[in-house]
């Protein structure tokens, strides 16, 4: 089945610890993106990446990284320079035209203590 | 920049009753889309739109979208309960690949 798998799916840590969520998609789509959700709020682009080896910041990049080395793979690193990082993550890969439509993964709630 | 607003935020409404969410968007864009997300969850794609007077239905729900007018509709008819959810709206940045979303309207259906 073709689809989008995040892991883990809760993840904690502690302050001042980086962390990498994975993200991977067996859709053959070029973009993939990823989001920050905070409860009961919007979803804010956090990176995307519309090939391979390239990438670029969205609304909220700082303190967080990424790297799109595979087709199938965009990894998101949270590291210790964000300051509020507790929230749900939302990995998401589009088709191409006509409708570019996105496709979510299941998401990695993430909460530092 | 663009800018998209949906109203209601919040719906509290009665089962067989209907109603319609809102998304205005401030510029031009081709194309718009709907999607769900149920408490704790992902979100799950309904509709997308690709040109002024695209109409699409699936069940109890229809979208419509009038690009001149730079509207959308999520149009719910006889409400049930399992409709309940958060209904984002989205739309396309012509010049990359960026989605702009609503805030989301959260929708409680009550037996």
């Amino acid at each position: 089945d073709g689809g989008i798998t995040q892991s883990p799916k809760y993840l904690f840590r502690k302050e001042g610890q980086n962390v990498t969520l994975s993200c991977e998609q067996n859709l053959n789509h070029d973009a993939m993106y990823w989001y920050r959700q905070d409860p009961g709020q919007g979803l804010r682009l956090i990176y995307y990446s519309q090939i391979v080896n390239d990438f670029q910041k969205g609304d909220i990049a700082e303190g967080y990284s990424v790297s799109r080395e595979k087709k199938e793979s965009f990894p998101l690193t949270v590291t210790s320079a964000q300051k509020n990082p507790t929230a749900f993550y939302l990995c998401a890969s589009s088709i191409a035209a006509p409708s570019y439509e996105q496709y979510f993964g299941p998401g990695t709630r993430l909460t530092v203590t | 920049e663009l800018k998209v607003e949906q109203n209601p935020l919040f719906l509290s409404m009665q089962e067989g009753k209907n109603y319609t969410i809102y998304c205005n968007y401030s510029t031009t864009s081709d194309r718009l889309y709907w999607y769900r997300q149920d408490p704790g969850k992902s979100l799950e794609s309904l509709f997308v739109l690709l040109s002024n007077g695209a109409v699409k239905q699936e069940g109890r729900l229809m979208a419509s979208l009038d690009t001149k007018a730079r509207l959308s509709t999520l149009h719910i008819t006889a409400a049930v309960h399992d409709l309940s959810a958060t209904y984002f709206c989205a739309v396309r940045m012509d010049s990359n690949y960026q989605l702009i979303w609503g805030a989301g309207t959260k929708l409680i259906i009550k037996p």
